[in-house]
Protein backbone atom coordinates (compact mmCIF):
# COMPACT_ATOMS: atom_id res chain seq x y z
CA UNK A 1 0.00 0.00 0.00
CA UNK A 2 0.72 3.73 -0.42
CA UNK A 3 3.46 5.00 2.24
CA UNK A 4 3.52 9.10 3.01
CA UNK A 5 6.40 10.29 4.70
CA UNK A 6 5.99 13.69 6.30
CA UNK A 7 8.58 16.42 7.18
CA UNK A 8 9.59 17.71 9.59
CA UNK A 9 7.46 17.14 12.59
CA UNK A 10 7.46 20.51 14.08
CA UNK A 11 8.40 23.98 12.68
CA UNK A 12 8.43 27.10 14.44
CA UNK A 13 8.47 30.44 12.16
CA UNK A 14 8.42 34.40 12.66
CA UNK A 15 5.64 36.14 11.58
CA UNK A 16 5.97 37.12 8.13
CA UNK A 17 8.52 34.62 7.07
CA UNK A 18 7.94 31.64 5.29
CA UNK A 19 7.46 27.93 5.97
CA UNK A 20 7.57 24.72 4.21
CA UNK A 21 6.40 21.08 4.52
CA UNK A 22 7.80 17.98 2.73
CA UNK A 23 6.02 14.87 1.98
CA UNK A 24 7.25 12.04 -0.16
CA UNK A 25 5.22 9.11 -1.40
CA UNK A 26 5.80 5.36 -2.35
CA UNK A 27 3.06 4.55 -4.87
CA UNK A 28 3.59 5.82 -8.23
CA UNK A 29 -0.18 5.20 -8.97
CA UNK A 30 -1.23 7.98 -6.27
CA UNK A 31 -2.48 10.88 -8.63
CA UNK A 32 -4.54 13.05 -5.86
CA UNK A 33 -2.46 15.36 -3.28
CA UNK A 34 -4.46 17.06 -0.54
CA UNK A 35 -3.43 18.90 2.24
CA UNK A 36 -5.31 19.34 5.29
CA UNK A 37 -4.94 21.60 8.51
CA UNK A 38 -6.26 20.82 11.91
CA UNK A 39 -6.57 23.28 14.46
CA UNK A 40 -6.53 22.21 18.22
CA UNK A 41 -10.02 20.41 19.29
CA UNK A 42 -11.11 20.26 15.89
CA UNK A 43 -11.12 17.94 12.16
CA UNK A 44 -9.12 18.34 9.56
CA UNK A 45 -9.96 21.01 7.21
CA UNK A 46 -8.83 21.27 3.45
CA UNK A 47 -6.73 23.98 2.21
CA UNK A 48 -5.55 22.97 -1.14
CA UNK A 49 -4.76 20.03 -3.32
CA UNK A 50 -3.33 18.83 -6.24
CA UNK A 51 -3.55 15.83 -9.02
CA UNK A 52 -0.37 14.65 -11.04
CA UNK A 53 -1.31 16.38 -14.16
CA UNK A 54 -0.48 19.51 -12.35
CA UNK A 55 3.17 20.79 -11.17
CA UNK A 56 2.11 23.84 -9.05
CA UNK A 57 -1.29 25.11 -7.69
CA UNK A 58 -1.23 28.48 -5.69
CA UNK A 59 -4.49 30.00 -3.41
CA UNK A 60 -3.17 33.17 -1.91
CA UNK A 61 -0.85 32.87 0.44
CA UNK A 62 -0.58 28.94 0.08
CA UNK A 63 1.00 26.89 -2.49
CA UNK A 64 1.91 23.22 -3.36
CA UNK A 65 4.64 21.99 -5.95
CA UNK A 66 4.47 18.27 -7.21
CA UNK A 67 7.32 16.05 -8.11
CA UNK A 68 6.24 13.11 -9.87
CA UNK A 69 9.23 11.73 -10.87
CA UNK A 70 10.96 11.73 -7.46
CA UNK A 71 7.60 11.10 -5.52
CA UNK A 72 7.57 13.94 -3.82
CA UNK A 73 5.09 17.02 -2.70
CA UNK A 74 5.56 20.00 -0.75
CA UNK A 75 2.97 22.74 0.82
CA UNK A 76 4.73 26.22 0.78
CA UNK A 77 3.11 29.13 3.48
CA UNK A 78 4.27 32.90 2.62
CA UNK A 79 3.75 35.70 4.92
CA UNK A 80 2.94 33.51 7.73
CA UNK A 81 0.45 34.75 10.48
CA UNK A 82 0.02 33.30 13.76
CA UNK A 83 -3.75 32.09 12.94
CA UNK A 84 -1.81 29.52 10.74
CA UNK A 85 -0.37 27.70 13.69
CA UNK A 86 -1.72 24.72 13.39
CA UNK A 87 -0.98 20.55 12.20
CA UNK A 88 -0.21 20.18 8.51
CA UNK A 89 -1.25 16.91 6.72
CA UNK A 90 -0.33 15.96 3.59
CA UNK A 91 -2.14 13.17 1.84
CA UNK A 92 -1.89 11.20 -1.57
CA UNK A 93 -4.23 8.48 -3.21
CA UNK A 94 -5.01 6.20 -6.01
CA UNK A 95 -8.48 7.17 -5.61
CA UNK A 96 -9.29 3.69 -3.29
CA UNK A 97 -7.92 4.77 0.02
CA UNK A 98 -6.29 8.34 1.44
CA UNK A 99 -2.91 7.63 3.21
CA UNK A 100 -1.86 10.65 5.86
CA UNK A 101 1.81 11.80 6.95
CA UNK A 102 2.22 12.15 10.14
CA UNK A 103 1.71 15.80 10.58
CA UNK A 104 3.78 18.74 11.25
CA UNK A 105 2.93 21.45 13.80
CA UNK A 106 3.67 24.81 12.56
CA UNK A 107 3.66 27.43 15.04
CA UNK A 108 3.99 30.85 13.99
CA UNK A 109 5.75 33.39 16.79
CA UNK A 110 4.95 36.88 16.89
CA UNK B 1 -18.63 24.14 10.00
CA UNK B 2 -17.78 21.33 7.49
CA UNK B 3 -21.66 19.78 7.90
CA UNK B 4 -20.42 16.23 8.76
CA UNK B 5 -21.93 15.82 12.66
CA UNK B 6 -20.42 13.46 14.89
CA UNK B 7 -22.30 12.12 18.29
CA UNK B 8 -20.75 11.67 21.20
CA UNK B 9 -18.41 14.67 21.05
CA UNK B 10 -16.72 12.86 24.45
CA UNK B 11 -16.64 9.31 25.80
CA UNK B 12 -15.05 7.78 28.92
CA UNK B 13 -15.54 4.02 28.84
CA UNK B 14 -14.79 0.82 31.02
CA UNK B 15 -12.16 -1.66 29.42
CA UNK B 16 -14.19 -4.55 28.36
CA UNK B 17 -17.22 -2.08 27.52
CA UNK B 18 -18.73 -1.32 23.83
CA UNK B 19 -19.41 2.03 22.42
CA UNK B 20 -21.12 3.20 19.42
CA UNK B 21 -20.12 6.13 17.80
CA UNK B 22 -22.42 8.11 15.14
CA UNK B 23 -21.60 10.01 11.66
CA UNK B 24 -24.42 11.97 9.59
CA UNK B 25 -22.58 12.97 6.52
CA UNK B 26 -23.24 16.07 4.58
CA UNK B 27 -26.13 16.53 2.74
CA UNK B 28 -26.25 14.44 -0.82
CA UNK B 29 -22.55 12.57 0.45
CA UNK B 30 -22.52 9.02 -0.02
CA UNK B 31 -19.29 7.91 1.25
CA UNK B 32 -18.82 7.82 4.87
CA UNK B 33 -15.05 7.05 6.12
CA UNK B 34 -13.47 6.54 9.86
CA UNK B 35 -10.25 7.38 10.43
CA UNK B 36 -8.91 7.01 13.75
CA UNK B 37 -5.76 9.97 15.18
CA UNK B 38 -3.86 8.73 18.10
CA UNK B 39 -1.29 11.11 20.30
CA UNK B 40 1.72 9.33 18.96
CA UNK B 41 0.01 8.61 15.31
CA UNK B 42 -1.13 10.41 12.93
CA UNK B 43 -5.10 9.99 10.80
CA UNK B 44 -5.33 6.01 10.63
CA UNK B 45 -7.63 4.83 7.78
CA UNK B 46 -10.29 2.09 9.58
CA UNK B 47 -13.11 1.74 6.60
CA UNK B 48 -15.10 3.55 3.97
CA UNK B 49 -18.38 2.40 2.92
CA UNK B 50 -20.57 3.70 0.05
CA UNK B 51 -24.22 4.36 -0.42
CA UNK B 52 -24.76 1.55 2.33
CA UNK B 53 -21.87 -0.98 1.11
CA UNK B 54 -18.33 -1.40 2.05
CA UNK B 55 -15.54 0.29 -0.17
CA UNK B 56 -12.37 -0.26 1.45
CA UNK B 57 -11.32 -1.26 4.50
CA UNK B 58 -7.81 -0.20 6.44
CA UNK B 59 -6.13 -0.99 9.91
CA UNK B 60 -9.51 -1.88 11.41
CA UNK B 61 -9.42 -4.26 14.29
CA UNK B 62 -11.70 -6.89 14.41
CA UNK B 63 -13.18 -5.76 17.79
CA UNK B 64 -14.56 -2.68 15.59
CA UNK B 65 -17.10 -2.61 12.88
CA UNK B 66 -19.07 -0.11 11.06
CA UNK B 67 -22.23 0.06 9.24
CA UNK B 68 -23.76 2.83 6.81
CA UNK B 69 -27.86 2.83 7.09
CA UNK B 70 -30.17 4.08 4.16
CA UNK B 71 -30.47 7.24 5.48
CA UNK B 72 -26.63 7.18 4.80
CA UNK B 73 -25.60 7.88 8.14
CA UNK B 74 -22.98 5.46 9.95
CA UNK B 75 -21.62 3.83 13.19
CA UNK B 76 -18.89 2.52 14.46
CA UNK B 77 -19.02 -0.09 16.91
CA UNK B 78 -15.98 -0.73 19.00
CA UNK B 79 -15.74 -3.51 21.65
CA UNK B 80 -14.18 -4.93 24.36
CA UNK B 81 -12.31 -1.99 24.65
CA UNK B 82 -8.48 -1.06 25.83
CA UNK B 83 -6.77 1.77 26.93
CA UNK B 84 -5.10 1.64 23.99
CA UNK B 85 -8.58 2.31 21.86
CA UNK B 86 -8.27 6.04 23.62
CA UNK B 87 -7.56 8.33 20.40
CA UNK B 88 -10.00 10.68 19.09
CA UNK B 89 -12.39 9.10 16.19
CA UNK B 90 -13.00 11.12 12.89
CA UNK B 91 -16.33 10.73 10.51
CA UNK B 92 -15.42 12.21 7.22
CA UNK B 93 -17.73 12.36 3.87
CA UNK B 94 -17.21 12.48 0.46
CA UNK B 95 -19.77 12.82 -2.89
CA UNK B 96 -18.04 10.06 -4.64
CA UNK B 97 -16.95 6.65 -3.89
CA UNK B 98 -13.23 7.61 -4.76
CA UNK B 99 -11.02 8.92 -2.45
CA UNK B 100 -9.31 11.24 -5.19
CA UNK B 101 -11.85 14.01 -4.53
CA UNK B 102 -12.27 16.48 -1.50
CA UNK B 103 -13.08 14.59 1.48
CA UNK B 104 -14.94 16.37 4.58
CA UNK B 105 -14.30 15.78 8.29
CA UNK B 106 -15.92 15.57 11.38
CA UNK B 107 -15.01 17.64 14.46
CA UNK B 108 -14.60 14.15 16.01
CA UNK B 109 -15.52 11.90 19.05
CA UNK B 110 -12.98 11.49 21.82
CA UNK B 111 -13.32 7.99 23.35
CA UNK B 112 -10.98 7.47 26.90
CA UNK B 113 -10.57 4.05 27.76
CA UNK B 114 -10.10 3.90 32.01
Amino acid sequence: GENVEQHPSTLSVQEGDSAVIKCTYSDSASNYFPWYKQELGKGPQLIIDIRSNVGEKKDQRIAVTLNKTAKHFSLHITETQPEDSAVYFCAATDARQLTFGSGTQLTVLP
Amino acid sequence: DSGVTQTPKHLITATGQRVTLRCSPRSGDLSVYWYQQSLDQGLQFLIQYYNGEERAKGNILERFSAQQFPDLHSELNLSSLELGDSALYFCASATSKSSGNTIYFGEGSWLTVV
